[in-house]
C-alpha cells in the first residue's frame, strides 16, 4: 500500500539553527501539506501546497518557515532559525482531494 | 468560539458497548467534514468523511447537521482495537488547498 514517508524521524536541534523536514508523498497526488502538533495538543495546519505553490498558509508559518518541492517527488519544510516553541511532531500529508489526507508518521523535532 | 469543538472526554466503556461523539464547527461555510482517528504517538489517520445524509461504514455512523452546525460519530459494539483519539475535522473553504482544522480530539479507552 503506497505510504507518505517522512526523514527524519527525530531531529534534535540548537536553537537558532536551520532544520529541513523532507518528505514524499504518495506519488499519484495533487494536494501536499504540513501539519504539526506540540505534545499533549491538537494538530494544527501550517501550510498547503497545490499546483506548485503555497495555497494557503496559517499564522504559524511566518518568515522563518518555507516549503519547496524541489522535484517530482518530495516536499520540504525548512525552518530558517529555530525556536523552543518549534518543537513538536510535524507531519506531512497528501491527498488527491482536500479532505481525504494520507498523513506521514511524522518527524519529531526537539529544540534545545 | 473554537473553529471545531469536541468534548475532550475521556470516555471509558466495556467491550461491545455503543459510543457517541458530537463535535460543533463554528464556520457555517464550511464545506466537508471527517473524523480521523489518531492512535497514541501516530499520525491521524481518516476514519470517514461525512455526508449531509449521513453514512455507514460498518459499525461506525457519521451524521452531518448543517443547520446546527454539528457533526456526531457512532460507533456500535465497540472493540478494543477502537481505544484512540477521534478527532473532528473540517475542510473550511472551497478552494483548491484549503485548510482542515482539527478539533483537540475525544479520547475513547474501550475495556475488557
Amino acid at each position: 500500500e503506497p505510504e507518505v514517508t517522512q526523514t527524519p524521524s527525530h531531529q534534535v536541534t540548537q536553537m537558532g539553527q536551520e532544520v529541513i523536514l523532507r518528505c514524499v508523498p504518495i506519488s499519484n497526488h495533487l494536494y501536499f501539506y504540513w501539519y504539526r502538533q506540540i505534545l499533549g495538543q491538537k494538530v494544527e495546519f501550517l501550510v498547503s501546497f497545490y499546483n506548485n505553490e503555497i495555497s494557503e498558509k496559517s499564522e504559524i508559518f511566518d518568515d522563518q518557515f518555507s516549503v519547496e518541492r524541489p522535484d517530482g517527488s518530495n516536499f520540504t519544510l525548512k525552518i530558517r532559525s529555530t525556536k523552543l516553541e518549534d518543537s513538536a511532531m510535524y507531519f506531512c500529508a497528501s491527498g488527491v482531494n482536500t479532505g481525504e489526507l494520507f498523513f506521514g508518521e511524522g518527524s519529531r523535532l526537539t529544540v534545545l | 468560539r473554537k473553529e471545531v469543538e469536541q468534548d475532550p472526554g475521556p470516555f471509558n466503556v466495556p467491550e461491545g458497548a455503543t459510543v457517541a461523539f458530537n463535535c460543533t464547527y463554528s464556520n457555517s461555510a464550511s464545506q466537508s467534514f471527517f473524523w480521523y482517528r489518531q492512535d497514541c504517538r501516530k499520525e491521524p489517520k481518516l476514519l470517514m468523511s461525512v455526508y449531509s445524509s449521513g453514512n455507514e461504514d460498518g459499525r461506525f455512523t457519521a451524521q452531518l447537521n448543517r443547520a446546527s452546525q454539528y457533526i456526531s460519530l457512532l460507533i456500535r459494539d465497540s472493540k478494543l482495537s477502537d481505544s484512540a483519539t477521534y478527532l473532528c475535522v473540517v475542510n473550511q473553504g472551497a478552494a483548491s488547498g484549503s485548510r482542515l482544522t482539527f478539533g483537540e480530539g475525544t479520547q475513547l479507552t474501550v475495556n475488557p
